[in-house]
Protein backbone atom coordinates (compact mmCIF):
# COMPACT_ATOMS: atom_id res chain seq x y z
CA UNK A 1 0.00 0.00 0.00
CA UNK A 2 1.10 3.65 -0.99
CA UNK A 3 2.54 5.39 2.32
CA UNK A 4 3.75 9.00 2.75
CA UNK A 5 8.00 9.03 3.92
CA UNK A 6 9.16 10.74 6.50
CA UNK A 7 12.58 11.01 7.83
CA UNK A 8 14.05 11.30 10.25
CA UNK A 9 11.30 9.80 12.45
CA UNK A 10 13.11 11.44 15.89
CA UNK A 11 15.30 14.14 15.93
CA UNK A 12 17.42 16.25 19.30
CA UNK A 13 18.87 19.20 18.48
CA UNK A 14 20.38 22.07 20.85
CA UNK A 15 18.52 25.82 20.29
CA UNK A 16 20.00 27.73 17.96
CA UNK A 17 20.52 24.65 15.79
CA UNK A 18 19.82 24.11 12.36
CA UNK A 19 17.68 21.35 11.39
CA UNK A 20 15.70 19.23 8.44
CA UNK A 21 12.99 17.21 7.98
CA UNK A 22 12.02 15.35 4.73
CA UNK A 23 9.03 13.77 3.30
CA UNK A 24 7.78 11.80 0.28
CA UNK A 25 4.70 11.92 -1.09
CA UNK A 26 2.57 9.44 -2.01
CA UNK A 27 3.35 8.59 -5.98
CA UNK A 28 1.28 10.47 -7.67
CA UNK A 29 -0.18 13.09 -5.37
CA UNK A 30 0.45 16.76 -6.41
CA UNK A 31 -0.46 18.42 -3.09
CA UNK A 32 2.04 18.06 -0.01
CA UNK A 33 1.39 19.74 3.16
CA UNK A 34 3.42 20.24 6.46
CA UNK A 35 1.96 20.72 9.39
CA UNK A 36 2.93 20.75 13.25
CA UNK A 37 1.47 19.30 16.11
CA UNK A 38 2.01 20.03 19.58
CA UNK A 39 1.48 17.53 21.85
CA UNK A 40 -1.70 17.41 23.37
CA UNK A 41 -3.20 19.72 20.10
CA UNK A 42 -4.63 18.99 16.70
CA UNK A 43 -2.41 19.46 13.82
CA UNK A 44 -1.93 22.82 12.28
CA UNK A 45 -0.90 23.81 9.04
CA UNK A 46 2.58 25.22 8.37
CA UNK A 47 2.94 25.30 4.27
CA UNK A 48 1.04 23.88 1.38
CA UNK A 49 2.74 22.88 -1.83
CA UNK A 50 1.03 22.36 -5.56
CA UNK A 51 3.71 20.44 -7.75
CA UNK A 52 7.10 22.79 -6.79
CA UNK A 53 4.99 25.96 -5.96
CA UNK A 54 3.65 27.28 -2.34
CA UNK A 55 0.00 27.90 -2.78
CA UNK A 56 -0.35 28.40 1.66
CA UNK A 57 2.48 29.43 3.83
CA UNK A 58 0.60 31.77 5.20
CA UNK A 59 1.62 30.05 9.20
CA UNK A 60 5.05 29.41 8.41
CA UNK A 61 7.23 31.32 10.55
CA UNK A 62 9.55 32.46 7.96
CA UNK A 63 12.34 34.13 9.92
CA UNK A 64 13.34 30.93 10.93
CA UNK A 65 11.17 28.17 8.84
CA UNK A 66 11.88 27.16 5.26
CA UNK A 67 10.41 24.51 2.86
CA UNK A 68 10.87 23.69 -0.47
CA UNK A 69 9.63 21.40 -3.12
CA UNK A 70 11.97 21.76 -6.21
CA UNK A 71 10.89 18.89 -7.95
CA UNK A 72 7.61 18.90 -6.98
CA UNK A 73 8.04 15.45 -5.44
CA UNK A 74 9.70 15.30 -2.62
CA UNK A 75 10.14 17.80 0.03
CA UNK A 76 12.30 19.59 2.80
CA UNK A 77 11.45 21.59 5.72
CA UNK A 78 14.23 23.57 7.29
CA UNK A 79 14.34 25.57 11.24
CA UNK A 80 17.02 27.44 11.26
CA UNK A 81 17.71 28.42 14.39
CA UNK A 82 15.40 25.91 16.41
CA UNK A 83 14.50 27.59 19.67
CA UNK A 84 12.44 25.53 22.92
CA UNK A 85 9.22 26.04 21.48
CA UNK A 86 10.00 24.28 18.16
CA UNK A 87 9.72 20.93 20.35
CA UNK A 88 7.05 19.28 18.15
CA UNK A 89 6.08 16.42 16.18
CA UNK A 90 6.33 17.79 12.09
CA UNK A 91 3.96 15.92 9.87
CA UNK A 92 3.67 15.63 5.92
CA UNK A 93 0.23 14.99 4.07
CA UNK A 94 -0.41 14.24 0.65
CA UNK A 95 -3.41 14.57 -1.45
CA UNK A 96 -4.39 13.66 -5.00
CA UNK A 97 -4.01 16.56 -7.70
CA UNK A 98 -7.44 18.38 -8.32
CA UNK A 99 -8.67 16.41 -5.64
CA UNK A 100 -12.55 17.97 -4.72
CA UNK A 101 -12.18 15.95 -1.80
CA UNK A 102 -9.60 16.99 0.33
CA UNK A 103 -8.55 13.02 1.40
CA UNK A 104 -4.95 13.96 3.16
CA UNK A 105 -2.68 10.78 4.12
CA UNK A 106 -0.35 11.69 6.65
CA UNK A 107 3.20 10.34 6.89
CA UNK A 108 4.45 8.85 10.79
CA UNK A 109 5.89 12.27 11.85
CA UNK A 110 9.43 13.68 12.80
CA UNK A 111 9.14 14.27 16.52
CA UNK A 112 11.93 16.74 17.78
CA UNK A 113 12.98 17.86 20.74
CA UNK A 114 14.87 21.20 21.33
CA UNK A 115 17.07 21.25 24.21
CA UNK B 1 -5.18 29.06 14.36
CA UNK B 2 -8.77 27.87 14.39
CA UNK B 3 -9.26 24.77 16.25
CA UNK B 4 -12.17 22.70 16.00
CA UNK B 5 -14.33 21.87 19.42
CA UNK B 6 -14.32 18.07 20.02
CA UNK B 7 -16.40 16.33 23.03
CA UNK B 8 -15.30 14.61 25.00
CA UNK B 9 -11.79 15.09 25.70
CA UNK B 10 -11.39 12.04 26.92
CA UNK B 11 -13.32 8.39 27.17
CA UNK B 12 -12.95 5.52 29.50
CA UNK B 13 -15.08 3.08 28.70
CA UNK B 14 -15.67 -0.77 28.86
CA UNK B 15 -14.34 -2.95 25.86
CA UNK B 16 -17.62 -4.11 23.89
CA UNK B 17 -19.63 -0.90 24.74
CA UNK B 18 -20.73 1.76 21.95
CA UNK B 19 -18.65 5.09 21.62
CA UNK B 20 -19.98 8.30 20.48
CA UNK B 21 -18.15 11.69 19.77
CA UNK B 22 -18.41 14.95 18.18
CA UNK B 23 -16.76 17.86 16.59
CA UNK B 24 -18.42 21.75 16.34
CA UNK B 25 -17.26 24.24 14.59
CA UNK B 26 -18.22 28.10 14.52
CA UNK B 27 -17.64 28.14 10.53
CA UNK B 28 -18.87 26.57 7.45
CA UNK B 29 -17.19 23.31 6.06
CA UNK B 30 -17.37 21.50 2.96
CA UNK B 31 -15.73 18.61 4.03
CA UNK B 32 -15.38 16.78 7.30
CA UNK B 33 -12.90 13.88 7.80
CA UNK B 34 -12.01 11.93 11.10
CA UNK B 35 -8.67 10.38 11.82
CA UNK B 36 -7.29 8.19 14.15
CA UNK B 37 -3.93 8.76 15.82
CA UNK B 38 -1.78 6.31 17.73
CA UNK B 39 1.23 6.96 20.15
CA UNK B 40 3.95 8.90 18.21
CA UNK B 41 2.48 7.65 14.90
CA UNK B 42 0.69 9.83 12.09
CA UNK B 43 -3.21 10.38 11.75
CA UNK B 44 -4.43 7.88 10.20
CA UNK B 45 -8.24 8.58 7.66
CA UNK B 46 -10.78 6.49 9.33
CA UNK B 47 -14.12 8.41 7.48
CA UNK B 48 -14.41 11.38 4.81
CA UNK B 49 -18.07 13.15 4.34
CA UNK B 50 -19.04 15.20 1.64
CA UNK B 51 -22.44 16.53 2.02
CA UNK B 52 -24.80 17.69 4.31
CA UNK B 53 -26.44 15.09 6.51
CA UNK B 54 -24.48 12.54 4.65
CA UNK B 55 -24.54 8.98 6.85
CA UNK B 56 -21.10 7.07 6.43
CA UNK B 57 -19.87 3.39 7.85
CA UNK B 58 -16.82 1.78 7.44
CA UNK B 59 -16.84 -1.24 9.58
CA UNK B 60 -17.32 -0.66 12.87
CA UNK B 61 -17.56 3.05 12.38
CA UNK B 62 -20.28 5.42 11.79
CA UNK B 63 -19.89 8.72 10.62
CA UNK B 64 -22.02 12.07 10.25
CA UNK B 65 -22.19 14.98 8.42
CA UNK B 66 -24.53 17.75 10.17
CA UNK B 67 -27.59 19.56 8.59
CA UNK B 68 -25.69 22.78 9.55
CA UNK B 69 -22.73 21.86 8.39
CA UNK B 70 -20.83 23.32 11.29
CA UNK B 71 -20.94 19.61 13.04
CA UNK B 72 -20.44 16.37 12.71
CA UNK B 73 -20.45 12.77 15.03
CA UNK B 74 -18.39 10.02 15.02
CA UNK B 75 -20.07 6.36 16.31
CA UNK B 76 -17.86 3.43 17.14
CA UNK B 77 -19.73 0.04 17.70
CA UNK B 78 -18.56 -2.54 19.77
CA UNK B 79 -15.47 -1.36 21.15
CA UNK B 80 -12.20 -3.66 20.79
CA UNK B 81 -8.84 -2.69 22.54
CA UNK B 82 -7.32 -2.10 19.12
CA UNK B 83 -9.98 1.21 19.43
CA UNK B 84 -7.62 2.93 21.84
CA UNK B 85 -6.26 6.24 20.74
CA UNK B 86 -6.51 9.58 19.79
CA UNK B 87 -9.44 10.47 17.60
CA UNK B 88 -9.14 14.19 15.50
CA UNK B 89 -11.85 15.46 13.56
CA UNK B 90 -10.89 17.91 10.78
CA UNK B 91 -12.75 19.93 8.55
CA UNK B 92 -12.11 21.24 5.20
CA UNK B 93 -13.57 24.64 3.14
CA UNK B 94 -13.31 22.73 -0.33
CA UNK B 95 -10.47 21.80 -3.06
CA UNK B 96 -7.21 21.28 -1.83
CA UNK B 97 -7.35 23.70 1.55
CA UNK B 98 -4.94 22.74 4.60
CA UNK B 99 -7.00 20.87 7.19
CA UNK B 100 -8.41 22.63 10.68
CA UNK B 101 -8.22 19.95 13.28
CA UNK B 102 -9.62 19.59 16.40
CA UNK B 103 -7.93 18.91 19.75
CA UNK B 104 -9.00 14.75 19.80
CA UNK B 105 -10.89 12.77 22.05
CA UNK B 106 -8.88 10.40 23.53
CA UNK B 107 -10.28 7.19 24.19
CA UNK B 108 -9.27 4.58 26.43
CA UNK B 109 -11.05 1.13 26.66
CA UNK B 110 -10.60 -1.08 30.10
CA UNK B 111 -11.16 -4.96 28.98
Amino acid sequence: EAEVAQSPRYKITEKSQAVAFWCDPISGHATLYWYRQILGQGPELLVQFQDESVVDDSQLPKDRFSAERLKGVDSTLKIQPAELGDSAMYLCASSFRDSSYNEQFFGPGTRLTVL
Amino acid sequence: GQQLNQSPQSMFIQEGEDVSMNCTSSSIFNTWLWYKQDPGEGPVLLIALYKAGELTSNGRLTAQFGITRKDSFLNISASIPSDVGIYFCAGSWGGADGLTFGKGTHLIIQP
